[in-house]
């Protein structure tokens, strides 16, 4: 699976858009972007993921470039509880159970 | 909603002994993985099972380590001989078909003393 790259950590106002980026450059045609987050020690919790497309659901979206080298995560109004650590993964072939490959993640700090 | 849950939430036991993580994935999911995260750590992909076989595996999940569904609902981890260094929290994510979003469990957190 592709390597991603993201800043360790970020800072953001409650009520503003909360962007993060990823970059991953070596990602290939069959391969998705998905991005996770972890409220402290809880389990990861699935946000939203894309192939090409610009993807919006309930919690965020996920504008990726046209190259697909990079994408941004957009929580468009932040509040206090979206303090976290989002983890951008790339992951190939999701027809069968493969697995995500974690990093260290962007440490968002969500403030008042 | 549907949820991954996982028991115990907090699991102490001496080192060599054995222990069982038990999980109950989303009802009609078909992937189950285990994760581990040691302290100030990242999350570790441990093993995913799919059709009552193991899909792949982790260099760490060695022989030390066993999966098993033993009836429709229950996803259960063995450790073997435990390790001071087994000490962590354990994950199980379970995704449906097509092996889309995976969604966790709060965890169950080892320490083995």
């Amino acid at each position: 699976d592709a390597k991603t790259t993201q800043p360790p950590s970020m800072d953001c106002a409650e009520g503003r858009a909360a962007n993060l980026p990823c970059n991953h450059s070596t990602i290939s045609g069959n391969e998705y972007v998905y991005w996770y987050r972890q409220i402290h020690s809880q389990g990861p919790q699935y946000i939203i993921h894309g192939l090409k497309n610009n993807e919006t659901n309930e919690m965020a979206s996920l504008i990726i470039t046209e190259d697909r080298k990079s994408s941004t995560l957009i929580l468009p109004h932040a509040t206090l509880r979206d303090t976290a650590v989002y983890y951008c993964i790339v992951r190939g072939d999701t027809g069968t159970a493969s697995k995500l490959t974690f990093g260290t993640g962007t440490r968002l700090q969500v403030t008042l | 909603e549907p949820e991954v849950t996982q028991t115990p939430s907090h699991q102490v036991t001496q080192m060599g002994q054995e222990v069982i993580l038990r999980c109950v994935p989303i009802s009609n999911h078909l992937y189950f993985y285990w994760y581990r995260q040691i302290l100030g750590q990242k999350v570790e992909f441990l093993v995913s099972f799919y059709n009552n076989e193991i899909s792949e595996k982790s260099e760490i999940f060695d022989d030390q380590f066993s999966v098993e569904r033993p009836d429709g609902s229950n996803f259960t981890l063995k450790i073997r001989s435990t390790k001071l260094e087994d000490s962590a929290m354990y994950f199980c994510a379970s995704s449906g078909q097509g092996a889309l979003e995976a969604f966790f469990g709060q965890g169950t957190r080892l320490t083995v003393v």
